[in-house]
């Protein structure tokens, strides 16, 4: 069965502070990775990552992809209090699959001052 | 603001109804998908659009839910004889598909309550 796992499920940290958010995945037919950010509303995208070892980098923000082992991680830099926020991580699989995009349960992030 | 839009936000209905929601997806988007949100959970994929052609139902839908995309523009969710277990965030996405990779983006989503 297709699964996707995040982890901490929650996090709790001190402005400033740095944090690295962990995805690994078993899926069939694997197409790519993306991380969202989900406030109290719509998941917005931040990343798509399709290649092993290819940093992918906004601002604070960061990732990277692993397909031997099967996992990504999220970095975040220097955490504001507007970060906090429940990160998503989906795997999209290939057209035999459909293209749905298979979630994890999400990492609650809360930053403090 | 991703562009993608839903209506209603939020629904609030007793067990039985039915109920119907849209989608508007990013302009000249090609794929509309819908997925279900549930408290601490990830969103979880229920059916996707190619053009007006529905091309993959999850198991998750059961025959009370039904969705349309009549010209390929705007797509509607209905769930007829609603139970209490349909309470949850329905999401709806879009992505353009091409040669390379599409990604999709969300609308802020229906909230439905079914008491």
């Amino acid at each position: 069965e297709d699964k996707v796992v995040q982890s901490p499920l929650s996090l709790v940290v001190h402005e400033g502070d740095t944090v690295t958010l962990n995805c690994s995945y078993e899926v069939t037919n694997f197409r790519s990775l993306l991380w969202y950010k989900q406030e109290k509303k719509a998941p917005t995208f931040l990343f798509m990552l399709t290649s092993s070892g290819i940093e992918k980098k906004s601002g604070r923000l960061s990732s990277i992809l692993d397909k031997k082992e099967l996992f990504s991680i999220l970095n975040i830099t220097a955490t504001q209090t507007g970060d906090s926020a429940i990160y998503l991580c989906a795997v999209e699989q290939s057209e035999n699959s459909g293209y749905a995009l298979n979630f994890g349960k999400g990492t609650s992030l809360l930053v403090t001052p | 603001d991703t562009g993608v839009s839903q209506d209603p936000r939020h629904k609030i209905t007793k067990r039985g109804q039915n109920v119907t929601f849209r989608c508007d997806p990013i302009s000249e988007h090609n794929r509309l998908y819908w997925y279900r949100q549930t408290l601490g959970q990830g969103p979880e994929f229920l059916t996707y659009f190619q053009n007006e052609a529905q091309l993959e139902k999850s198991r998750l839908l059961s025959d009370r839910f039904s969705a349309e995309r009549p010209k390929g523009s705007f797509s509607t969710l209905e769930i007829q004889r609603t139970e209490q277990g349909d309470s949850a965030m329905y999401l709806c996405a879009s992505s353009l598909a091409l040669v390379a990779r599409d990604t999709q983006y969300f609308g802020p989503g229906t909230r439905l309550t079914v008491l």
